[in-house]
């Protein structure tokens, strides 16, 4: 099956910097990659998605890459505000119809 | 606020009993999913319906079932409650069948423990 790492597994950095997280997958028949953001006491949150027919996909101050050949996608937060802190997961979906998570990335934006 | 709605929001049982836990999905969508999510594990896809029928399959246990009624609303039903089945148990929904074209919308989780 599928095996989706996920790294850092903390992030802190100070306020207004960039926050990058990073995801491998292995199953080269996975083809959507959602990121969700989790505040305490909450269900998850999508916050962008990529499919594997793109390289990039940007909303604001948050984006995503995919690079296909290397199985890996990642996150990217710029000019981080202390209401990015959270836990963030990647998740892999193949055409199986099945979901893979990383394991979480806390982040702790420092004002 | 997500839409979606699970009862109850804490649930606290002991070994080998069963539970049910309980899902309203958003209006108007059709797909129902369920996770689970703990310390050891992580989060983890259990399960899926569109309209009523099982659409996909994850990491369930066999003494774990769900069904999708009419109404659209979902149930996950745990027996042979072990220790290990202590977590939070999500229910999202969605609107089509498949999830790369839609959105899901978590719930605000079960706890579960097992005690």
């Amino acid at each position: 099956g599928e095996n989706v790492e996920q790294h850092p597994s903390t992030l802190s950095v100070q306020e207004g910097d960039s926050a990058v997280i990073k995801c491998t997958y292995s199953d080269s028949a996975s083809n959507y990659f959602p990121w969700y953001k989790q505040e305490l006491g909450k269900g998850p949150q999508l916050i962008i998605d990529i499919r594997s027919n793109v390289g990039e996909k940007k909303d604001q101050r948050i984006a995503v890459t995919l690079n296909k050949t290397a199985k890996h996608f990642s996150l990217h937060i710029t000019e981080t505000q202390p209401e990015d802190s959270a836990v963030y997961f990647c998740a892999a979906y193949n055409t199986g119809n099945q979901f893979y998570f990383g394991t979480g990335t806390s982040l702790t934006v420092i004002p | 606020d997500s839409g979606v709605t699970q009862t109850p929001k804490h649930l606290i049982t002991a070994t080998g009993q069963r539970v049910t836990l309980r899902c309203s999905p958003r209006s108007g969508d059709l797909s129902v999913y369920w996770y689970q999510q703990s310390l050891d594990q992580g989060l983890q896809f259990l399960i899926q319906y569109y309209n009523g029928e099982e659409r996909a399959k994850g990491n369930i246990l066999e003494r774990f079932s769900a069904q999708q009624f009419p109404d659209l609303h979902s149930e996950l039903n745990l027996s042979s409650l072990e220790l290990g089945d202590s977590a939070l148990y999500f229910c999202a929904s969605s609107r089509r069948q498949n999830p790369h074209t839609d959105t899901q919308y978590f719930g605000p989780g079960t706890r579960l423990t097992v005690l």
